[in-house]
């Protein structure tokens, strides 16, 4: 079966540079994506990693190392609009994402 | 184009009652999942349709749970007869056949047993 671990909380001011790491273990690893979900809304697609390196998508970027099954998120200019829960998922042969625990990040003024 | 669409936002039933939860898929979308995330836990997967065959119905808890998917269109989960423990936000999501495998999720159905 698969398992990931991510920090149940991270904290950080407007403006700054947050990252939100995932370590997570799976047989048949085929990418690692993040989701965003602001309270009470549906979890929306943010990135997906398929292969070793950086994917960047405006204020967000995303980090995937298969060697070490790590990955982040990095978030920058941090806004009161990103206070959310993010959430990674590993995807192995199946289709079907695995998700973790999620990631509620408050930002504050 | 209209996005994933669940009925009802939030259901309150006693333990022992029957709920039925919809989800109507982006059209066209092959793929259609359920998930369900109880407070401070992982977003846990429950059973993958493909069109409106099951492919994978291995995060199903128990037999209290039937999901169907009509005609390959829309989708219902079925708890019958409710416990405490069903208590949670349950998720449905689509993907199309291929692609990176995002999901397009809808807001949740609230589930409350009392």
């Amino acid at each position: 079966g698969q398992s990931l671990e991510q920090p149940s909380e991270v904290t950080a001011v407007e403006g700054a540079i947050v990252q939100i790491n995932c370590t997570y273990q799976t047989s048949g690893f085929y990418g690692l994506s993040w989701y965003q979900q602001h309270d009470g809304g549906a979890p929306t697609f943010l990135s997906y990693n398929g292969l070793d390196g950086l994917e960047e998508t405006g204020r967000f970027s995303s980090f995937l190392s298969r060697s070490d099954s790590y990955g982040y998120l990095l978030l920058q200019e941090l806004q009161m609009k990103d206070s959310a829960s993010y959430f990674c998922a590993v995807r192995d042969g199946s289709y079907i994402p695995t998700f973790g625990r999620g990631t509620s990040l408050i930002v504050h003024p | 184009e209209a996005g994933v669409t669940q009925f009802p936002s939030h259901s309150v039933i006693e333990k022992g009652q029957t709920v039925t939860l919809r989800c109507d898929p982006i059209s066209g979308h092959d793929n259609l999942y359920w998930y369900r995330r109880v407070m401070g836990k992982e977003i846990k997967f429950l059973l993958h349709f493909v069109k409106e065959s099951k492919q994978d119905e291995s995060g199903m808890p128990n037999n209290r749970f039937l999901a169907e998917r009509t005609g390959g269109t829309y989708s219902t989960l079925k708890v019958q007869p409710a416990e405490l423990e069903d208590s949670g936000v349950y998720f449905c999501a689509s993907s199309p056949r291929s692609g990176t495998g995002e999901l397009f999720f809808g807001e949740g159905s609230r589930l409350t047993v009392l």
